[in-house]
């Protein structure tokens, strides 16, 4: 099936310090890759809908210089959270899906997440 | 504002009984799925509804998606400790559109 990788998947940092999280698709090509935050005992909140060779749309509230996200390949898109804060500490997962479109026919595959928290 | 409310929030039961976990939105979704979370993992998808009254059973779970698809239901049989987790309901508002929106979430804990 599906596997999408995510990396590191824990990281410890002061704060002020930039954090590059990776999302790679392993065994499909990604056309579509989505960020995702979730607060501990909470949901999941869309960030972020990365496209291939295009630049990210973000939701409303997420500030996109304070999360740099790069899609520059089918197979790999990276979040970058800058100049980190322990409000920015949290559970951070991505998904992908193989093509654009309808859910039902092109499910999204997530990540097993990176728990980012900072000091 | 969530667009979907779901219902128990939290769900601790015996090993054995039954339960329902209710998804409920005022908006109209063109299809939802349901997920299962570990601590620490990604969600993983258990099923996705597209059509109004459609009913899909997983083994033990049965999930039913509203007539009008403003609803949804997952109902867990003879629950099992390993089915401990936390359960999301998500939606797609649109055919057009691959974004989902996730429930609040159920978090449930079945003891043996």
């Amino acid at each position: 099936g599906a596997v999408v990788s995510q990396h590191p998947s824990w990281v410890i940092c002061k704060s002020g310090t930039s954090v590059k999280i990776e999302c790679r698709s392993l065994d499909f090509q990604a056309t579509t890759m989505f960020w995702y935050r979730q607060f501990p005992k909470q949901s999941l909140m869309l960030m972020a809908t990365s496209n291939e060779g295009s630049k990210a749309t973000y939701e409303q509230g997420v500030e996109k210089d304070k999360f740099l996200i790069n899609h520059a390949s089918l197979t790999l898109s990276t979040l970058t959270v800058t100049s980190a804060h322990p409000e920015d500490s949290s559970f951070y997962i991505c998904s992908a899906e193989a093509g654009g479109g309808r859910v039902s026919n092109q499910p999204q595959h997530f990540g097993d997440g990176t728990r980012l928290s900072i000091l | 504002t969530q667009l979907l409310e779901q219902s128990p929030q939290f769900l601790s039961i015996q090993e054995g009984e039954n339960l329902t976990v209710y998804c409920n939105s005022s908006s109209v979704f063109s299809s939802l799925q349901w997920y299962r979370q570990e601590p620490g993992e990604g969600p993983v998808l258990l099923v996705t509804v597209v059509t109004g009254g459609e009913v899909k059973k997983l083994k033990r779970l049965t999930f039913q998606f509203g007539d009008a698809r403003k609803d949804s239901s997952l109902h867990i049989t003879a629950a099992q400790p390993g089915d401990t987790g936390l359960y999301l309901c998500a939606g797609a508002r649109s055919y057009n559109t691959d974004k989902l929106i996730f429930g609040t979430g159920t978090r449930l804990q079945v003891f043996p």
